[in-house]
C-alpha cells in the first residue's frame, strides 16, 4: 500500500513551457484534491474530483487543467507555465467527504517556472 | 468564504517545555478540522482529526480541542522534543452538500525546540 504517490519530485520549466503532474493513489479513494503552496503560506485548492469522469475548480484554478479517468489517477496540466506557478504542488485523496475522513498527502512536487 | 488563521506564525521554545498552537476560522459550519505536521521540504502528516462533534483528540503527547461555536481549535504539545520542531498546519472541512471535502488551510505555525 503506497499511498498517494506524486511525480516528479522536482521540475524546473521555462516560461511558455507545458507539463503534467502525476499523482496516482492505491485506497480505492473516491475524492481527489490538488493543492498549491507558496512559500511562507498554508496550502491552497486548485481542483477537486469526486469520482472518475467529475472534476471542479477549487480556489486558484487559473493556468491549470485536470482529468480523472480512473479511481487511482488524477493528473494536474500546466499550459503555458508562468512565473507565478513556482509552488510545491500537493495531490491528495480521502475516501468520503464527511467527519470521519482524513485526507492523505503525497509528498509533492517542486516545481520552478524561470 | 472560510478563512483560517493560526497564532504565532513562529515559536521558539526550549526542551521540555509545554505548548499551545492556536487556530481559528470564521465559518463555524464544519465537518471536521485536521492538524498536519510539514517538515521542511516534505509533504503532510495528519496528527489529529477531531470531528465538528467532539470537543478533543489525544494522540501521545499531542492534545487537540475544538470549540466549533467560537471557531477555535488548540493543539496542545507537551514535553516538548527538538524532534518536533516543524511547521504545524491547521485545516478544516466545510459542512454542507456541495463542500465535498475541500480543505481551507491556515498560514502555519513554525515551531523551533532547541536542547
Amino acid at each position: 500500500n503506497a499511498g498517494v504517490t506524486q511525480t516528479p519530485k522536482f521540475r524546473i520549466l521555462k516560461i511558455g513551457q507545458s507539463m503534467t503532474l502525476q499523482c496516482a493513489q492505491d485506497m480505492n479513494h473516491n475524492y481527489m484534491y490538488w493543492y498549491r503552496q507558496d512559500p511562507g503560506m498554508g496550502l491552497k485548492l486548485i481542483y477537486y474530483s469526486v469520482g472518475a469522469g467529475i472534476t471542479d475548480k477549487g480556489e486558484v484554478p487559473n493556468g491549470y487543467n485536470v482529468s480523472r479517468s480512473t479511481t487511482e489517477d488524477f493528473p494536474l496540466r500546466l499550459e503555458l507555465a508562468a512565473p507565478s506557478q513556482t509552488s510545491v504542488y500537493f495531490c491528495a485523496s480521502s475516501y468520503y467527504p464527511d467527519g470521519w475522513s482524513e485526507q492523505y498527502f503525497g509528498p509533492g512536487t517542486r516545481l520552478t517556472v524561470t | 468564504k472560510q478563512e483560517v488563521t493560526q497564532i504565532p506564525a513562529a515559536l521558539s521554545v526550549p526542551e521540555g517545555e509545554n505548548l499551545v498552537l492556536n487556530c481559528s476560522f470564521t465559518d463555524s459550519a464544519i465537518y471536521n478540522l485536521q492538524w498536519f505536521r510539514q517538515d521542511p521540504g516534505k509533504g503532510l502528516t495528519s496528527l489529529l482529526l477531531i470531528q465538528s462533534s467532539q470537543r478533543e483528540q489525544t494522540s501521545g503527547r499531542l492534545n487537540a480541542s475544538l470549540d466549533k461555536s467560537s471557531g477555535r481549535s488548540t493543539l496542545y504539545i507537551a514535553a516538548s522534543q527538538p524532534g518536533d520542531s516543524a511547521t504545524y498546519l491547521c485545516a478544516v472541512s466545510g459542512a454542507g452538500g456541495t463542500s465535498y471535502g475541500k480543505l481551507t488551510f491556515g498560514q502555519g505555525t513554525i515551531l523551533t525546540v532547541h536542547p
